[in-house]
């Protein structure tokens, strides 16, 4: 069956350092998220991006983040410069396209990477 | 504003007792997703429902679209059902595709 993976499963990182969390959503979804859990919070939702740009975003998404789509496969979280409060487990996930089949979007998640700054 | 509620916030059970997890949202949801997440972190699709009822080996789960309430049962509970649930609500209908989650069920099962 079909997965979204997620690389590295951990990411140890200095504050102020650049991560680039990496994603492999299913192939032939449109629809592609990140999402980010603190420790003992809720799943917060940080962007969503379809046809190669940002659909929408929250306002934790600042300009420390970027997203990117650099090939045909992987789907990249960046976190310019990181800050002790960006330690949280990163989720991707991803939707095929809401029209046809389905009247609801139902999205595939990712194992997550647990990303910790010293 | 899109909202999602869980509750209990923390269950604890003997094992072999049915229990019932409680989610319920504010207006423009089309579906609502259950999942599952262990210790280790990683989150497991149980349910995606939009009317009616769905069952899986021991877990069902309910959805009353007009009441905006949904519910996940374990029957005959057991300790490897020990985790966090959480249910997120798809609110497509609004104008968004991103997920709004609850705050989640942690579940303790005991032996």
């Amino acid at each position: 069956e079909p997965e979204v993976t997620q690389t590295p499963s951990h990411q140890v990182t200095q504050m102020g350092q650049e991560v680039i969390l990496r994603c492999v959503p299913i192939s032939n979804h449109l629809y592609f998220y990140w999402y980010r859990q603190i420790l003992g919070q809720k799943v917060e939702f940080l962007v969503s991006f379809y046809n190669n740009e940002i659909s929408e975003k929250s306002e934790i998404f600042d300009d420390q983040f970027s997203v990117e789509r650099p090939d045909g496969s992987n789907f990249t979280l960046k976190i310019r410069s990181t800050k002790l409060e960006d330690s949280a487990m990163y989720f991707c996930a991803s939707s095929e396209l809401l029209a046809g089949r389905k009247s609801y979007n139902e999205q595939f998640f990712g194992p997550g990477t647990r990303l910790t700054v010293l | 504003k899109n909202e999602v509620e869980q509750s209990p916030q923390n269950l604890t059970a003997q094992e072999g007792e049915f229990i019932t997890i409680n989610c319920s949202y504010s207006v423009g949801i089309s579906a609502l997703h259950w999942l599952q997440q262990h210790p280790g972190g990683g989150i497991v699709s149980l349910f995606m429902l939009s009317s009616g009822k769905k069952k899986h080996g021991r877990l069902i789960a309910t959805i009353n679209i007009q009441e905006k309430h949904s519910s996940l049962h374990i029957t005959a509970s057991h300790p490897r059902d020990s985790a966090v649930y959480i249910c997120a609500g798809d609110f497509s209908p609004s104008g968004t595709y991103k997920y709004i989650f609850g705050t989640g069920t942690r579940l303790k099962v005991l032996a």
